[in-house]
């Protein structure tokens, strides 16, 4: 079975500076979908980033870039030029396909600090 | 374009009731997934309607039940409620079969069992 790994459950991180969340995940497939999905306190779960395991190269999203190492099984999210709406629980996603169902991590909390 | 929207935005039930919960798909999506987020968790997959059939189920008991209608909304039955079902229900819309079918989330539902 699939499973997703974080192992940050909180972190902080200056305004304007620059975090990683970390992420691992296990799975026998060799073709599925990585996601990373903000959720503020307004509960909605919006997408930031996606990555398909077939691209070797890392997906980026203006502030937001990750490391994909398939050998490792590892997605880590880094997001640059941290600002105060960052500020959420950010959960680490896999889907066997975009619209299959998404296996998601206990999530890290990410608090900015002015 | 109409978002995802859930309804009610909070429920409060007590132990072996019955609840209903309401979702309506982003305009043009044909695929809805619901899923529960325990307090402090990632969400857990319930089931996935397609075209008004399951279309795939997580490890939730058969009192966990759903429907999807010819519009593509879609309802959460729970019946029996247990204090565990007490959690963030999440809803997901899709589009499926033209490869652009990344999930939108709504803003969920809080259900309260005392």
């Amino acid at each position: 079975a699939q499973t997703v790994t974080q192992s940050q459950p909180e972190m902080s991180v200056q305004e304007a500076e620059t975090v990683t969340l970390s992420c691992t995940y296990d799975t026998s497939e060799s073709d599925y979908y990585l996601f990373w999905y903000k959720q503020p306190p307004s509960r909605q779960m919006i997408l930031v980033i996606r990555q398909e395991a077939y691209k070797q190269q890392n997906a980026t999203e203006n502030r937001f870039s990750v490391n994909f190492q398939k050998a490792a099984k590892s997605f880590s999210l880094k997001i640059s030029d941290s600002q105060l709406g960052d500020a959420a629980m950010y959960f680490c996603a896999y889907s066997m396909n975009r619209d299959d169902k998404i296996i998601f991590g206990k999530g890290t909390r990410l608090h900015i600090l002015p | 374009e109409t978002g995802v929207t859930q309804s009610p935005t909070h429920l409060i039930k007590t132990r072996g009731q019955q609840v209903t919960l309401r979702c309506s798909s982003q305009s043009g999506h044909n695929t809805v997934s619901w899923y529960q987020q325990a307090l402090g968790q990632g969400p857990q997959f319930i089931f996935q309607y397609y075209r008004e059939e399951e279309n795939g189920r997580g490890n939730f008991p058969p009192r966990f039940s759903g429907l999807q209608f010819p519009n593509y909304s879609s309802e959460l039955n729970v019946n029996a409620l247990e204090l565990d079902d007490s959690a963030l229900y999440l809803c997901a819309s899709s589009l499926t079969g033209t490869g652009l079918n990344e999930q939108f989330f709504g803003p969920g539902t809080r259900l309260t069992v005392l």
